[in-house]
């Protein structure tokens, strides 16, 4: 079966530190990935998705990067972390684009 | 563009009491549709899913029945617990769109009291 592991589940870090959140994929080959981004309130923003490795596609212009340097691996970056940046971070994947996704558990990030 | 309308929350029920969050949408194509839960603190769980109209998905006593004639796809249960006390999002795939990912509605938080 597939897991989707997503780590740290939270961090606090001060404004102007560097960001890497890291999400793994296990039990599947070439799974579409994605970032999504839950500010205070509960609405979804996809943030970034992969449908390969170093194929990237951002959904929204704004601080955050993010890298597929493995088939199964992707990776959430900032170099400068912004106040605004704060919410919960989710990483999931699907087998094909447009399909039911499966959700990490989350990482809280708090700017401060 | 796709899109899907929730019941605004938040929505307060006591224990044993009947759920009805609706969902309707919008959608160029012949979409799949999804109800995901998100517990406290969470990510999101996949609840129950519908591929084609009039399929009724349901799991954990949770039910929804695909209606394509009044596009919505509305979720039920017929006795809430307080451990139903989450966040419900319903979501839809288009399959004929060029969509790489699914379409969210905002979330209808729900809490069930003792």
């Amino acid at each position: 079966s597939q897991t989707i592991h997503q780590w740290p589940a939270t961090l606090v870090q001060p404004v102007g530190s560097p960001l890497s959140l890291e999400c793994t994929v296990e039990g599947t080959s070439n799974p579409n990935l994605y970032w999504y981004r839950q500010a205070a309130g509960r609405g979804l923003q996809l943030l970034f998705y992969s449908v390969g490795i170093g194929q990237i596609s951002s959904e929204v212009p704004q601080n955050l990067s993010a890298s597929r340097p493995q088939d199964r691996q992707f990776i959430l970056s900032s170099k400068k972390l912004l106040l605004s940046d704060s919410g919960f971070y989710l990483c999931a994947w699907s087998f094909r684009p447009n399909t039911e996704a499966f959700f990490g558990q989350g990482t809280r990030l708090t700017v401060v | 563009g796709d899109s899907v309308t929730q019941m605004e929350g938040p929505v307060t029920l006591s224990e044993e009491a009947f759920l009805t969050i609706n969902c309707t949408y919008t959608a160029t194509g012949y979409p799949s549709l999804f109800w995901y839960v998100q517990y406290p603190g969470e990510g999101l769980q996949l609840l129950l899913k519908a591929t084609k109209a009039d399929d009724k998905g349901s799991n954990k006593g949770f039910e929804a029945t695909y209606r394509k004639e009044t596009t919505s796809f509305h979720l039920e249960k017929g006795s809430v617990q307080v451990s139903d006390s989450a966040v419900y999002f319903c979501a839809l795939s288009d399959r004929s769109g060029s969509a790489r990912q699914l379409t969210f509605g905002s979330g209808t938080q729900l809490t069930v009291l003792p």
